[in-house]
């Protein structure tokens, strides 16, 4: 049972474009939540967090929308770069500081040069 | 600095044979994850390591996994007499006691068994 899911497995987007990865949860107890970024051959790197009591987190071009009554999140990028194509997860826990995150199964990011 | 290494970075092995799966945290972090990612799937939670004790191993699939870390700074997973459907990619992940929400991955290794 995917407590959080990423339903879209890829998304390909063109360079200076928008890029919007979406992430739906189901267990109404998170109330924290991650993206990672993952290249090839390396480990993710954590990009950008939210905690519910907020709705949107910017940092740089990095946007992480929270839609607590939809249990859904957004990641958009914008202007999107080559260097931002990689696998892009979201991850939720019951509460900040903590270590036990669930993981979605990632979307595979693509920007066209 | 240096980050996160694990080694092997690949693996292959027979089905009932044994594998240790090697992670060296960044220095001076506490605490120390270890993950696993099927095809397919999220990264699923293994087993969590607060200096060289592990107050949750709640994420072990079965009894032939384990995993220890020692002078709380290298760990160990261990998979005894390995299975097809442990075919994965293993991920360890070290961070801060305090900091426990910004994990630093290391490259993970890829196992596979025949």
């Amino acid at each position: 049972d995917q407590q959080v899911k990423q339903n879209s497995p890829s998304l390909s987007v063109q360079e200076g474009r928008i890029s919007i990865l979406n992430c739906d949860y189901t267990n109404s107890m998170f109330d924290y939540f991650l993206w990672y970024k993952k290249y090839p051959a390396e480990g993710p790197t954590f990009l950008i967090s939210i905690s519910s009591i907020k709705d949107k987190n910017e940092d740089g071009r990095f946007t992480v929308f929270l839609n607590k009554s939809a249990k859904h999140l957004s990641l958009h990028i914008v202007p999107s770069q080559p260097g931002d194509s990689a696998v892009y997860f979201c991850a939720a826990s019951v509460a900040s500081g903590t270590y036990k995150y669930i993981f979605g199964t990632g979307t595979r990011l693509k920007v066209l040069a | 600095g240096a980050g996160v290494s694990q080694s092997p970075s690949n693996k292959v092995t027979e089905k009932g044979k044994d594998v240790e799966l090697r992670c060296d945290p960044i220095s001076g972090h506490t605490a120390l994850y270890w993950y696993r990612q099927s095809l397919g799937q999220g990264l699923e939670f293994l087993i969590y390591f607060q200096g060289n004790s592990a107050p949750d191993k709640s994420g072990l699939p079965s009894d032939r996994f384990s995993a220890e870390r020692t002078g709380g700074s290298v760990s160990t997973l261990t998979i005894q007499r390995t299975q097809q459907e442990d075919s994965a990619v293993y991920l360890c992940a070290s961070s801060l006691l305090n900091r426990q929400e910004t994990q630093y991955f290391g490259p993970g290794t890829r196992l596979l068994v025949l």
